[in-house]
């Protein structure tokens, strides 16, 4: 069964510095999506992307973070200049066609910032 | 923005009992609820949903009702077994495409 995937696992930064968390979602999905969930809390939606561009966003997406899809594969999320406070595990997610409302979640990549 | 609330944040039931989950919503446009199960240190995975033009769905010993009148859902886990011990989270959505607003969690404890 396709799954969402996740590259790095885990990542450790120091603050100021960028990061880059890159996602494969599953391949005829044309919705992508960025979560958060800091540890011990709730699951925090950042982003939603479609047809190239942002659909949605949270108040946290703010100018320090941005989305791409550079190729017809991935999907990243880049934190400009990282914060204590960014340190969280990072869940990308995908659905599929324009009724589909199934969002599935790839594995995440745990942000450790220093 | 929506806001959902989810009760208990801990539950612990005894093999073979019954577990319920349950979650309020804000927002009148949410029409999609689904419900994720998470294992410690594990991707978020989708085992149940509903939307808004049902009231009740069935999954083998998993189910879910809305009351969209009263903007609450429910889950239901019946024959409850050790492996479903993990935290669950509810969710709300406007629509296809959109955000899912989760709740903050009910961490199941099901005991031998």
């Amino acid at each position: 069964e396709p799954e969402v995937t996740q590259t790095p696992s885990h990542q450790v930064t120091q603050m100021g510095q960028e990061v880059i968390l890159r996602c494969v979602p599953i391949s005829n999905h044309l919705y992508f999506y960025w979560y958060r969930q800091i540890l011990g809390q709730k699951v925090e939606f950042l982003v939603s992307f479609y047809n190239n561009e942002i659909s949605e966003k949270s108040e946290i997406f703010d100018d320090q973070f941005s989305v791409e899809r550079p190729d017809g594969s991935n999907f990243t999320l880049k934190i400009r200049s990282t914060k204590l406070e960014d340190s969280a595990m990072y869940f990308c997610a995908s659905s599929g066609l324009a009724l589909s409302y199934e969002q599935y979640f790839g594995p995440g990549t745990r942000l450790t910032v220093t | 923005g929506e806001n959902v609330e989810q009760h208990p944040s801990t539950l612990s039931v005894q093999e073979g009992d019954s577990a319920v989950i349950k979650c309020t919503y804000s927002d009148s446009a949410s029409n999609y609820f689904p419900w994720y199960k998470q294992e410690l240190g594990k991707r978020p995975q989708l085992i149940i949903d509903i939307r808004s033009n049902v009231g009740e769905k069935k999954d083998q010993r998993i189910a879910v009702t809305l009351n969209k009148t009263a903007k609450h859902f429910s889950l239901h886990i019946t024959e409850t077994q050790p492996e479903d011990s993990a935290v669950y989270f509810c969710a709300a959505s406007e629509n296809s495409g959109y955000a899912l607003n989760f709740g903050k969690g009910t961490s199941l404890l099901v005991t031998p």
